[in-house]
């Protein structure tokens, strides 16, 4: 079946830092790739997606590129700010199976903490 | 802009309540789904309805049930709660299937004693 591995939080990181957050998935079709982020007492919020091999989302300051050939969707940012404090959930969505009705499989999710 | 929304933010239950959590969307989406999310565990999919009155299992059913008598509004029912049950419930809603952004609501979480 599908599955969103995603690297475990928190990540503590100081303001202007770079970001980084692995996620690798495995995907019987081809996938959609989406970021999520849930901001404190929030519901999550669309944050980038890429629908083929060799897409870059990018959104707010923040990219992710669709590797096929490592099965991966890391997501990164230059420099974050405190406002970036946030949980961020790797998703894919398989286009390539007719049951799956495009429901979304999410990752466990990594809380990012940045401090002043 | 889409508005999806939970009718509770915070729900206490005793055990064996029946607990309903309501869902409303605004924006005509075919499909609405019900996620509940716990630490370390991510989202897992309870339920999802692609019509109305149709709905399919998700890969955490037991315990659950639904009801999709209009368009626009999704429940969630906990027929009879226990404390495994204590969790934010998320209500989400999309367009058209497969590459489409779902959008979700604020969460209710929900404390079962």
């Amino acid at each position: 079946g599908n599955s969103v591995t995603q690297m475990e939080g928190p990540v503590t990181l100081s303001e202007e830092a770079f970001l980084t957050i692995n996620c690798t998935y495995t995907a019987t079709g081809y996938p959609s790739l989406f970021w999520y982020v849930q901001y404190p007492g929030e519901g999550l919020q669309l944050l980038l997606k890429a629908t083929k091999a060799d897409d870059k989302g990018s959104n707010k300051g923040f990219e992710a590129t669709y590797r096929k050939e490592t099965t991966s969707f890391h997501l990164e940012k230059g420099s974050v700010q405190v406002s970036d404090s946030a949980v961020y959930f790797c998703a894919l969505s398989d286009r390539g199976r007719t049951d799956s009705w495009g429901k979304l499989q999410f990752g466990a999710g990594t809380q990012v903490v940045v401090t002043p | 802009d889409v508005k999806v929304t939970q009718s509770s933010r915070y729900l206490v239950k005793r055990t064996g309540e029946k607990v309903f959590l309501e869902c409303v969307q605004d924006m005509d989406h075919e499909n609405m789904f019900w996620y509940r999310q716990d630490p370390g565990l991510g989202l897992r999919l309870i339920y999802f309805s692609y019509d109305v009155k149709m709905k399919e299992k998700g890969d955490i059913p037991e315990g659950y049930s639904v009801s999709r008598e209009k368009k626009e509004r999704f429940s969630l029912i906990l027929e009879s709660a226990s404390t495994n049950q204590t969790s934010m419930y998320l209500c989400a809603s999309k367009s058209g299937l497969l590459n489409t952004e779902a959008f979700f609501g604020q969460g209710t979480r929900l404390t079962v004693v």
